[in-house]
């Protein structure tokens, strides 16, 4: 059962355009949203979290928008850039359970 | 400050083998999660251990199994290795449960079951 998921798989963006992610969660007991960022040979990096109280959050060029009735959250990255061009990971949590993530958005980002 | 780092990078085992990973968590962090990646695919939830205790455990058999030691390392055990084991490793370390703090990953370890 997969209980985050993410779309689209792949994802390409002009430099300077905005590239948005889709995710969809069915647990509504969910109270921890973040947004992993990984690139080849590493491991995912953390880039941006919201918790379900707030709608939307920003940080530099990325926002997270959460919609709590729809159960659905996205990621949009202004003024896309080359180096943005990774693999990014959706996923949720409650309490002391792990994270759940979603397959993933291959993401580039053309010059 | 020293982020988390795991070894071995690589792995090769044969199936029905025995395999250990080993991961050092971030300095001050006192809860290590483990991960399975398979290629193409989010990281799984396999278990989280806190202060050397088992609290959390997604959906894996008892053939994976772990470690916490007093300076918060951890290890993840596999059993009787099969093909689809073939993934990579990711441990990840925090400060308390993963829903309240932010989960610092590793670089993982690649495991090969031929």
């Amino acid at each position: 059962q997969q209980q985050v998921k993410q779309s689209p798989q792949s994802l390409i963006v002009q430099k300077g355009g905005i590239s948005i992610i889709n995710c969809a969660y069915e647990n509504t007991a969910f109270d921890y949203f973040p947004w992993y960022q990984q690139f080849p040979g590493k491991g995912p990096a953390l880039l941006i979290a919201i918790r379900p109280d707030v709608s939307e959050k920003k940080e530099g060029r990325f926002t997270i928008s959460f919609n709590k009735s729809a159960k659905q959250f996205s990621l949009h990255i202004m003024d896309s850039q080359p180096g943005d061009s990774a693999t990014y990971f959706c996923a949720a949590s409650w309490s002391a359970d792990g994270l759940t993530f979603g397959k993933g958005t291959h993401l580039i980002i053309q010059p | 400050e020293t982020g988390v780092t795991q070894s071995p990078t690589h792995l090769i085992k044969t199936r029905g083998q025995q395999v250990t990973l080993r991961c050092s968590s971030q300095s001050g962090h006192n809860t290590v999660s483990w991960y399975q990646q398979a290629l193409g695919q989010g990281p799984q939830f396999i278990f989280q251990y806190y202060r050397e205790e088992e609290n959390g455990r997604g959906n894996f058999p008892p053939r994976f199994s772990g470690l916490q030691f007093p300076n918060y390392s951890s290890e993840l055990n596999v059993n009787a290795l099969e093909l689809d084991d073939s993934a990579l490793y990711l441990c990840a370390s925090s400060l308390g449960f993963v829903g309240t703090n932010e989960q610092f990953f590793g670089p993982g370890t690649r495991l090969t079951v031929l």
